[in-house]
């Protein structure tokens, strides 16, 4: 059964540390998404690739937040410095086009 | 851009019942909807989706209907059971293949 893995689950950090999020889409999925859930903004889009290459990054703060894809098993999202209002579940989903997607478990990211 | 509503943001009925959720959308040019459950602690889960060349999609208890015309589109959940309690989201997507968009959610709770 293949499915989208996140590493953290959960995170804890104080304001002003650097935060790294990690996942692995399922195998053979050449669209990937990052995604933050939050009780007042619901589900936003932050960033997406196609190929590893990103399409469309514009829900993402650009000052402090980056997301790449060093290769076809990995997508990272790095918050650097984290803030409490980033405190959220950052969820990651892949799929083969922007059409089906099928989401990871989450990184659930509390700042303090 | 594309924009989607959802209502209600709650809602709540007794095992066995029917429960229907509605979704507008603001873009005539989207032509693929998802409907999305997500359980506590957990990924949203796709559940249903149609295209805008269909009219309605059955999925066992599950249906799904769409009205171009009106760009609207619903899910009907028949003989409701306790597992069905959880948030259900809904989203749209352009022909251009950008990502989806997402309604609110509705929080769904079927008493026994």
């Amino acid at each position: 059964d293949a499915r989208v893995t996140q590493t953290p689950r959960d995170k804890v950090t104080e304001m002003g540390q650097e935060v790294t999020m990690r996942c692995q889409p399922i195998l053979g999925h050449n669209t990937v998404f990052w995604y933050r859930q939050t009780m007042k903004q619901g589900l936003e889009l932050l960033a997406y690739f196609r190929n590893r290459a990103p399409l469309d990054d514009s829900g993402m703060p650009k000052d402090r937040f980056s997301a790449e894809m060093p290769d076809a098993t990995l997508a990272t999202l790095k918050i650097q410095p984290s803030e409490p209002r980033d405190s959220a579940v950052y969820f990651c989903a892949s799929g083969l086009s922007t059409y089906e997607q099928y989401f990871g478990p989450g990184t659930r990211l509390t700042v303090t | 851009g594309e924009n989607v509503e959802q209502h209600p943001s709650t809602l709540s009925v007794q095992e066995g019942d029917s429960a229907v959720i509605k979704c507008t959308y603001s873009d005539s040019a989207s032509n693929y909807f998802p409907w999305y459950k997500q359980e506590l602690g957990k990924g949203p889960q796709l559940i249903i989706d149609i295209r805008s060349n269909v009219g309605e999609k059955k999925d066992q208890r599950i249906a799904v209907t769409l009205n171009k015309t009106a760009k609207h589109f619903s899910l009907h959940i028949t003989e409701t059971q306790p597992e069905d309690s959880a948030v259900y989201f809904c989203a749209a997507s352009t022909q251009a293949g950008t990502a989806l968009i997402f309604g609110k959610g509705t929080t769904l709770s079927v008493s026994s």
